[in-house]
């Protein structure tokens, strides 16, 4: 069965980095646009970063741009986020997120909680 | 970018009841429309894609219609385990966008 299992949350500084990872199985990774989406506490969902199957086209959300850094490496089917400069307003739970070809999110993970603090 | 803007944002219904769920887009993005339904402290569960057709596994009291900007999510008979919050999202192009949510609460 499809798995996403994202990892690398924490309580991290403002203006540090951090980079999230979401390690796939039960599916062909290679074949799948991967989403990151997060969910700040007690508010709604948020797309974040998108990255097409082969990891040429990235999208970002305009609160994220120039920030935040998705990336993917098929060869180990896993998922990346990479965010620089932190900020309060990034504390959030991270879902990564599978996207069926060409339609909608399908498949998404439990998340990790990333809580921006000093 | 495309605002996706639901309606209510939260009521409370009693089991059984009919339930209707609106979600508007700011310009037309086809059917390309997902709704899904979180319960606290969980990942979000997609119940239709395509703006009605309903994903494998969830019950046929969901249902899904609309197509351009107004889109509606009904539930038709209301059981305990839908008391939750429902998302619309539109994946017609980048950057994708949620609603803002509707929370079903019980009455």
């Amino acid at each position: 069965q499809v798995q996403l299992v994202e990892s690398g949350g924490g309580v991290v500084q403002p203006g540090r980095s951090l980079r999230l990872s979401c390690e796939a199985s039960g599916f062909t990774f290679s074949n799948h646009a991967m989403q990151w989406v997060r969910q700040a506490p007690g508010k709604g969902l948020e797309w974040v970063a998108g990255v097409s199957s082969d990891g040429t086209n990235k999208f970002y959300a305009d609160s994220v741009q120039g920030r935040f850094t998705i990336s993917r490496d098929n060869s180990k089917n896993t998922l990346y986020l990479q965010i620089y400069s932190l900020r309060t307003e990034d504390t959030a739970v991270y879902h990564c997120a599978r996207e069926a070809r060409g339609t909608c999110i399908d498949y998404w993970g439990q998340g990790t909680l990333v809580t921006v603090s000093s | 970018a495309i605002r996706m803007t639901q309606s209510p944002s939260s009521f409370s219904a009693s089991t059984g009841d009919r339930v209707t769920i609106t979600c508007r887009a700011n310009q037309d993005i086809s059917t390309s429309l997902a709704w899904y339904q979180q319960k606290p402290g969980k990942a979000p569960n997609l119940l239709i894609y395509a703006a009605s057709t309903l994903q494998s596994g969830v019950p046929s009291r969901f249902s899904g219609s609309g197509s351009g900007t107004d889109f509606t999510l009904t539930i038709s008979c209301l059981q305990s385990e839908d008391f939750a919050t429902y998302y619309c999202q539109q994946y017609y192009t980048y950057p994708l966008m949620f609603g803002q949510g509707t929370k079903v609460e019980i009455k």
